[in-house]
Order: C-alpha cells, then sequence, then structure tokens
C-alpha cells in the first residue's frame, strides 16, 4: 500500500519567516495531495490540495509545489504568523479524492514572536 | 452548513470492556470514514463506506473492531473487547463522491483504555 513520509517532525519559524515542509510518497498512482491543518485538540482542516496534473497550487500565504517524478511535494507557508502555529499533516491517495487517504506522520509547526 | 458530529468527545473503559463510537456526517455526504489517530502519529482510516457499502475496510482489526451504517447516514464503530494500544482519537469524516472532493472531519472521540 501507500506510504507517506514527513519532514520534518518539528519546526520552529519566528513570525514573518517562511516555512516548508515535505511530503514523499510511495505509489507512483496516487494522484491526489491534500495537507491539513491542525490546532491542538481540534479536528484536522483541509487548507491546500494538488492534484497530479499540476506541479504547483497558490493560495495567499500558501503553496504546495508537486514532483512526480521524485515523488514528493512540499508545503511554503510564507510570512508566517502566531495563527499558523499547529500540526500539519500530508496525505495521498488515488483516485483524484479523498478516498483512501494515507497520511503523513505530522509536522509541527511553532512560529515564535 | 452543519459539520460532520461525533459523540462521545470522551470515552474512558477499562481493557475487555467494549465501547461504541456514533458518527453524524453532513447531509449529503455519501461516503464515510473512520480514522484513528494515535498521540503523534496521522490519521490512519479504519474504513470507508460509500452509502451504507464498505469500500474498504483493510486496515480495521476485524478481530475486535465492527462498523456499519444502516440507511446510509449515521454510522457506529464498536470494540470488542477494547486493548491498551486501541487508546486513540477515532475521527469520522465524510465526503460528497466524485471528483474534486474534500475530506471534512469531526471533532472526535478520545478513547482511553486503562
Amino acid at each position: 500500500g501507500e506510504n507517506v513520509e514527513q519532514h520534518p517532525s518539528t519546526l520552529s519559524v519566528q513570525e514573518g519567516d517562511s516555512a516548508v515542509i515535505k511530503c514523499t510518497y510511495s505509489d507512483s498512482a496516487s494522484n491526489y495531495f491534500p495537507w491539513y491543518k491542525q490546532e491542538l485538540g481540534k479536528r484536522p482542516q483541509l487548507i491546500i490540495d494538488i492534484r497530479s496534473n499540476v506541479g504547483e497550487k497558490k493560495d495567499q500565504r500558501i503553496a504546495v509545489t508537486l514532483n512526480k517524478t521524485a515523488k514528493h511535494f512540499s508545503l511554503h507557508i510564507t510570512e508566517t504568523q502566531p495563527e499558523d502555529s499547529a500540526v500539519y499533516f500530508c496525505a495521498a491517495s488515488i483516485g483524484g479524492t479523498a478516498s483512501k487517504l494515507t497520511f503523513g506522520t505530522g509536522t509541527r509547526l511553532q512560529v515564535t514572536l | 452548513e452543519a459539520g460532520v458530529a461525533q459523540s462521545p468527545r470522551y470515552k474512558i473503559i477499562e481493557k475487555r470492556q467494549s465501547v461504541a463510537f456514533w458518527c453524524n456526517p453532513i447531509s449529503g455526504h455519501a461516503t464515510l470514514y473512520w480514522y484513528q489517530q494515535i498521540l503523534g502519529q496521522g490519521p490512519k482510516l479504519l474504513i470507508q463506506f460509500q452509502n451504507n457499502g464498505v469500500v474498504d475496510d483493510s486496515q480495521l482489526p476485524k478481530d475486535r473492531f465492527s462498523a456499519e451504517r444502516l440507511k446510509g447516514v449515521d454510522s457506529t464503530l464498536k470494540i470488542q473487547p477494547a486493548k491498551l494500544e486501541d487508546s486513540a482519537v477515532y475521527l469520522c469524516a465524510s465526503s460528497l463522491t466524485g471528483g474534486n472532493t474534500e475530506a471534512f472531519f469531526g471533532q472526535g472521540t478520545r478513547l482511553t483504555v486503562v
């Protein structure tokens, strides 16, 4: 089955700096890659996703890049703010939808003042 | 729109006891998922329903876990008997069926087995 690895496990940045979280996947048939943000004690919420027919997608301060050849994708957060502090999970699935998602192990992002 | 509802929010049981969790998905969402999230890890898919049929239950420990989705709406997940390693947050999610879909998660049920 699919295996998703995520790095780093923890990341601390100063407010205003950029943060990058990287994931690799094993199944070349995977074609849907969402990113979820989970604040302490709360539900995971989708923040951005990308499908395999595009290489990059941007939404305000958040961007995701995908390299299908290398089987890795990354989350980029620019101009970080304290409210960006949370655990971020990458995931992958086959079929282009949220069906049968395999999640990474998570990255705890801490944005310091 | 109303979100995915789950109950209870917290549950503490002794090992070998049984427990059940309930989920009410977003209205109109044909696909329902149960995930297990152990502390410090990402969610792991246990079972996926489309309407009242099982799409995938390959990671469900069927000797102790069972799930049903009668009438294709609400769902229950049961553990019997519970083990210490079942301590986790059990997340229910739902999505529309088809392309360009997003999985919406509930708040989860935090299970502690002592």
